[in-house]
């Protein structure tokens, strides 16, 4: 079975614009969650998706946003950027939401704002 | 919020020896995992433990998660250099409905280097 997948690997923006991050789960699961990685503070949640709907956020700005399709793949936009969303965004897929799942993580987008 | 602390920062350790990560919190985790990263990469699952008590087992690497499903601990036996990595604890906690969704909270990471 192919891993989660995101694209682009790397990303190199400006302050003031917007960006669109992509991911593929692993194929049947339905859950994808997407996170924040700094040197700084760590993993941190942003939200998850399970069948199109959001169920859960973390505590970021409304200018992070997502959204999952029909076939469960899930883009992630941030608008406006700021040189603090320089990061590494990761995306993971389980497939329940329920406590026993794990959660599988892909590659991740390097996001560089200048 | 939930906070969950993970101990030590660092660990530089020789080949062949034994080494233990510690994850406590100060809430009951619904399930807590394991994860290994390398630099560039996303993190690697190792383990997903649920029940109190619970020990598994993946090679040299025994996880042991508490009685009160409140800490966690992995324990590497005869590190090797490969095992060089950042190792993350992620616990899942009940939100108010009782339901534990997909949000994972984090440790800080232990930064473990094996030297030959």
């Amino acid at each position: 079975k192919a891993g989660v997948t995101q694209t682009p690997r790397y990303l190199i923006k400006t302050r003031g614009q917007q960006v669109t991050l992509s991911c593929s789960p692993i194929s049947g699961h339905r859950s994808v969650s997407w996170y924040q990685q700094t040197p700084g503070q760590g993993l941190q949640f942003l939200f998850e998706y399970f069948s199109e709907t959001q169920r859960n956020k973390g505590n970021f700005p409304g200018r992070f946003s997502g959204r999952q399709f029909s076939n469960s793949r899930s883009e992630m936009n941030v608008s406006t950027l700021e040189l603090g969303d320089s990061a590494l965004y990761l995306c993971a897929s389980s497939s329940t939401s329920g406590r026993a799942g794990g959660q599988y993580f892909g590659p991740g987008t390097r996001l560089t704002v200048l | 919020t939930q906070l969950l602390e993970q101990s030590p920062q660092f660990l530089s350790i020789q080949e062949g020896e034994n080494l233990t990560v510690y994850c406590n919190s100060s809430s009951v985790f619904s399930s807590l995992q394991w994860y290994r990263q390398e630099p560039g990469e996303g993190p690697v699952l190792l383990v997903t433990v649920v029940t109190g008590g619970e020990v598994k087992k993946l090679k040299r690497l025994t996880f042991q998660f508490g009685d009160a499903r409140k800490d966690s601990s992995l324990h590497i036996t005869a590190a090797q250099p490969g095992d060089t990595g950042l190792y993350l604890c992620a616990g899942l906690y009940f939100n108010a409905g009782g339901t534990s969704y997909g949000k994972l909270t984090f440790g800080q990471g232990t930064i473990l280097t094996v030297h030959p």
